[in-house]
């Protein structure tokens, strides 16, 4: 157990539809990361945060969105959903060097 | 965009020690090394890191080879539930920050 949280563990919902995936980092870890694997693309970093701001950009699409609230908790934001975006999404949350991997939440879109 | 270079698949007996490989000659000079594993569909797990020096943990050993163009990850006894997907890493600098570029990985299998 990593000690970072995810919500829900499945989603399956229908294209063009709009979800929200949520992430409890670890006790006083204050980056949050959100990483995408799919069959075909693998492993892929999308966004950072770090204590309620912004700090690194990946492969994000423009119909994703992230955001970090006070509590340090992060939610991810997938809209006009694609059969393409189906895929397991994981956050992670990290002090210093080791970024530590929630259990992911697989959305499944049809 | 990876930046390193790892065998699909590779097999080792359990109780034995499981070397992976992993080449990252474009890394830089301020580049950390990063080795993380996946278990079925779990989410990735830390093994260890490193820049230059060897480097030791619970887990694992890290080799770095002098030029730091490539790195051999060792699990000294591996058991059957070392079978996961296993990463290497080259940590990107970006602005204040950096990200993990993860590649394909290996598929590491123990044999009892």
């Amino acid at each position: 157990d990593s000690g970072v949280t995810q919500t829900p563990k499945h989603l399956i919902t229908a294209t063009g539809q709009r979800v929200t995936l949520r992430c409890s980092p670890r006790s006083g870890d204050l980056s949050v990361y959100w990483y995408q694997q799919s069959l075909d693309q693998g492993l892929q970093f999308l966004i950072q945060y770090y204590n309620g701001e912004e700090r690194a950009k990946g492969n994000i699409l423009e119909r994703f969105s992230a955001q970090q609230f006070p509590d340090l908790h992060s939610e991810l934001n997938l809209s006009s959903l694609e059969l393409g975006d189906s895929a397991l999404y994981f956050c992670a949350s990290s002090e210093y060097n080791e970024q530590f991997f929630g259990p992911g939440t697989r959305l499944t879109v049809l | 965009d990876a930046k390193t270079t790892q065998p699909p698949s590779m097999d080792c007996a359990e109780g034995r020690a499981a070397n992976l490989p992993c080449n990252h000659s474009t890394i830089s000079g301020n580049e950390y090394v990063y080795w993380y594993r996946q278990i079925h569909s779990q989410g990735p797990q830390y093994i260890i890191h490193g820049l230059k020096n060897n480097e030791t943990n619970e887990m694992a050993s890290l080799i770095i080879t002098e030029d730091r163009k490539s790195s051999t990850l060792i699990l000294p006894h591996a058991t059957l539930r070392d079978t996961a997907v296993y990463y290497c890493i080259v940590r990107v600098a970006m602005d204040s920050s950096y990200k993990l570029i993860f590649g394909s990985g290996t598929r590491l299998l123990v044999r009892p």
